[in-house]
């Protein structure tokens, strides 16, 4: 089975704080994924890398930065956090492009107060 | 450009009856479509996919889904709802020349004893 997990359930920083989240998968995907999820947005992505040391924005990149410079890393970053950026915030992996599935960690719930 | 929508924001069934959970796409090509269910304090789990072939599509738990083009809808259903099935479904589109996941604001379903 594919495996996603994250460093973190819940995480609670102080506004202006530099946060990182981590991801880690276990079966040499080659995509992975950062999103945050707010009730009734549904899921929305942040950004997302199809190998290492790549990156592409997805819808909502703002005041977020990510890293990737193993396979099996993706990291999110928050350079300054703000209280707008309190909410749930989901890895996810996928093999290749075209029809795979993408799989998800368990995710991590931010505060920033 | 592609989106989802879910029109129920909450699905009541009691234990034993039927489950559907709606979902309908906007895509300029060809979908794919996913379907996710999400437990309390947990990641997305997979529970199925449309790439191509039979508009029906089996999944996990006893899920399954149809595809239908021209309503452009995929429409998540079970036969015998269970008291477990009581989570948070999300559908999600993905066009075939595109490489991000649109994701629904999702439907929550609760199955009463």
């Amino acid at each position: 089975d594919v495996k996603v997990t994250q460093s973190s359930r819940y995480l609670v920083k102080r506004t202006g704080e530099k946060v990182f989240l981590e991801c880690v998968q276990d079966m040499d995907h080659e995509n992975m994924f950062w999103y945050r999820q707010d009730p009734g947005l549904g899921l929305r992505l942040i950004y997302f890398s199809y190998d290492v040391k790549m990156k592409e924005k997805g819808d909502i990149p703002e005041g977020y930065s990510v890293s990737r410079e193993k396979k099996e890393r993706f990291s999110l970053i928050l350079e300054s956090a703000s209280t707008n950026q309190t909410s749930m915030y989901l890895c996810a992996s996928s093999l290749r492009w075209g029809t795979d599935t993408q799989y998800f960690g368990p995710g991590t719930r931010l505060t920033v107060l | 450009a592609q989106s989802v929508a879910q029109p129920e924001d909450q699905v009541n069934v009691a234990e034993g009856n039927p489950l559907t959970v709606k979902c309908t796409y906007s895509v300029s090509g060809n979908p794919y479509l996913f379907w996710y269910v999400q437990y309390p304090n947990r990641g997305l789990q997979f529970l199925l996919k449309y790439i191509t072939g039979d508009n029906l599509v089996k999944g996990s738990y006893g899920f399954e889904a149809e595809f239908n083009k021209s309503q452009t809808s995929f429409h998540l259903k079970k036969p015998s709802a269970l008291v477990s099935d009581s989570a948070l479904y999300f559908c999600a589109v993905r066009d075939r020349n595109d490489y991000k996941l649109s994701f629904g604001a999702g439907t929550t379903v609760t199955v009463r004893a």
